[in-house]
């Protein structure tokens, strides 16, 4: 059963730090990882995708990949409450199928 | 561009009812997805579609549920008869898809249908 791991949370991080959610998945195979955010009673909307080794950075967000150790990361800098939600992880996995983490809740505190 | 529709947005209804979920996805979109997410089992995917042929059904949780797509641009969800443990969000979700993969990559969720069956 390929799984994608995430702590359930909550995370709880001061205002204008920074915040950082971590993923494992158990398929060495995996090719392209994903983070979705999720307001509470919203749809999951996508932040960041990321494909080799190593940091990606978009505003804000750097999506970090370390595939050996078969893990990814997600960091917020300058954390803003707007910030607060559920971040889903998801891998698509040797088998091209998209599995998906159970999210990390992050409150970020004023 | 609209984004994924679906409907109804919410639907509150008896054990034993048929129930319908609608979705349209976005238009020009290969793939097709149907979800459904709750507290305890988090987000679960159900079936997809490419270009309107189901790929995979095997997170469809029992018989009562089936999934059509007619066109490109419908599809439903129905649940004959609902109980009560079928009780969550359904999302749908599209994607343009890729050449390189067997499922779509970036996927775009419409804004959910909450179901209540009582």
């Amino acid at each position: 059963q390929k799984e994608v791991e995430q702590n359930s949370g909550p995370l709880s991080v001061p205002e204008g730090a920074i915040a950082s959610l971590n993923c494992t998945y158990s398929d060495r195979g995996s090719q392209s990882f994903f983070w979705y955010r999720q307001y509470s009673g919203k749809s999951p909307e996508l932040i960041m995708f990321i494909y080799s080794n190593g940091d990606k950075e978009d505003g804000r967000f750097t999506a970090q990949l370390n595939k050996a150790s078969q893990y990814v990361s997600l960091l917020i800098r300058d954390s803003q409450p707007s910030d607060s939600a559920t971040y889903l992880c998801a891998v698509k996995d040797s088998n091209y199928q998209l599995i998906w983490g159970a999210g990390t809740k992050l409150i970020i505190k004023p | 561009d609209a984004g994924v529709i679906q409907s109804p947005r919410h639907e509150v209804t008896e054990m034993g009812q048929e129930v319908t979920l609608r979705c349209k996805p976005i238009s020009g979109h290969d793939y097709l997805f149907w979800y459904r997410q709750t507290m305890m089992r988090g987000l679960e995917l159900l079936i997809y579609f490419n270009n309107n042929v189901p790929i995979d059904d095997s997170g469809m949780p029992e018989d009562r549920f089936s999934a059509k797509m007619p066109n490109a641009s419908f599809s439903t969800l129905k649940i004959q008869p609902s109980e009560p443990r079928d009780s969550a969000v359904y999302f749908c979700a599209s994607s343009p898809g890729t050449l390189a993969g067997y499922t779509g990559e970036t996927q775009y969720f419409g804004p959910g249908t909450r179901l209540l069956v009582l």
